[in-house]
């Protein structure tokens, strides 16, 4: 079964400061993935996709993410976080039918 | 607007009893899912539907079922097997099952579940 893991439960960065969400993910051929954000009590919206060509995909609210299949990874960033970015981040990918999701990164902002 | 809405917000379930929790979607979208949510485990899919009168289970479909008579609408009941059913429930809906650049899982605000 396929399988993405979020190693970092709890993030804290201070306003400005640079932000890199750490996923990896276990797939044995090209993997669609997907990060997704979601506010206390709401549901998900997506961030960004990559399904396949440029390795580096731009999002909304200024994200961004890089596949790397050497490392199995999709790491998020941003250069620069904003109060408004505190929620929890999922990253997901695409296994038949179905998405898998890892368990989420709680992102915390220190103003 | 276009969208999916789930209701109600917040439901209560006493012992023993069933509760259906309602998702309509209006993005004229095939594909509709159901995936529960506990802190610190993610999303795991419940039941999914690529067509009317058509579902599949996913991965924790003991103790819940759902129906889809209608394109728009996809029904999840948690019924009294489902020993734990306290959960965040979300629905989703994606224009088809099959994966591709335009095939995008939309989601609900989602229903909180909780058990008097």
């Amino acid at each position: 079964a396929q399988s993405v893991t979020q190693p970092d439960i709890h993030i804290t960065v201070s306003e400005g400061a640079s932000l890199e969400l750490r996923c990896n993910y276990s797939y044995g051929a090209t993997p669609y993935l997907f990060w997704y954000v979601q506010s206390p009590g709401q549901g998900l919206q997506l961030l960004l996709k990559y399904f396949s060509g440029d390795t580096l995909v731009q999002g909304i609210k200024g994200f961004e993410a890089e596949f790397k299949r050497s490392q199995s990874s999709f790491n998020l960033r941003k250069p620069s976080v904003h109060w408004s970015d505190a929620a929890e981040y999922f990253c997901a990918v695409a296994d038949g039918n179905k998405l898998v999701f890892g368990a989420g990164t709680i992102l915390r902002v220190k103003s | 607007d276009g969208g999916i809405t789930q209701s109600p917000k917040y439901l209560f379930r006493k012992e023993g009893q069933n509760v259906t929790l309602s998702c309509e979607q209006n993005l004229n979208h095939d594909a509709m899912y159901w995936y529960r949510q506990d802190p610190g485990q993610g999303l795991r899919l419940i039941y999914y539907s690529q067509i009317v009168n058509d579902f599949q289970k996913g991965d924790i479909a003991e103790g819940y079922s759902v129906s889809r008579e209608k394109k728009e609408s996809f029904p999840l009941t948690v019924t009294s097997a489902q020993k734990n059913p306290t959960a965040f429930y979300l629905c989703a809906s994606s224009i088809g099952l099959l994966w591709g650049a335009k095939n995008i899982q939309y989601f609900g605000a989602g229903t909180r579940l909780s058990v008097l």
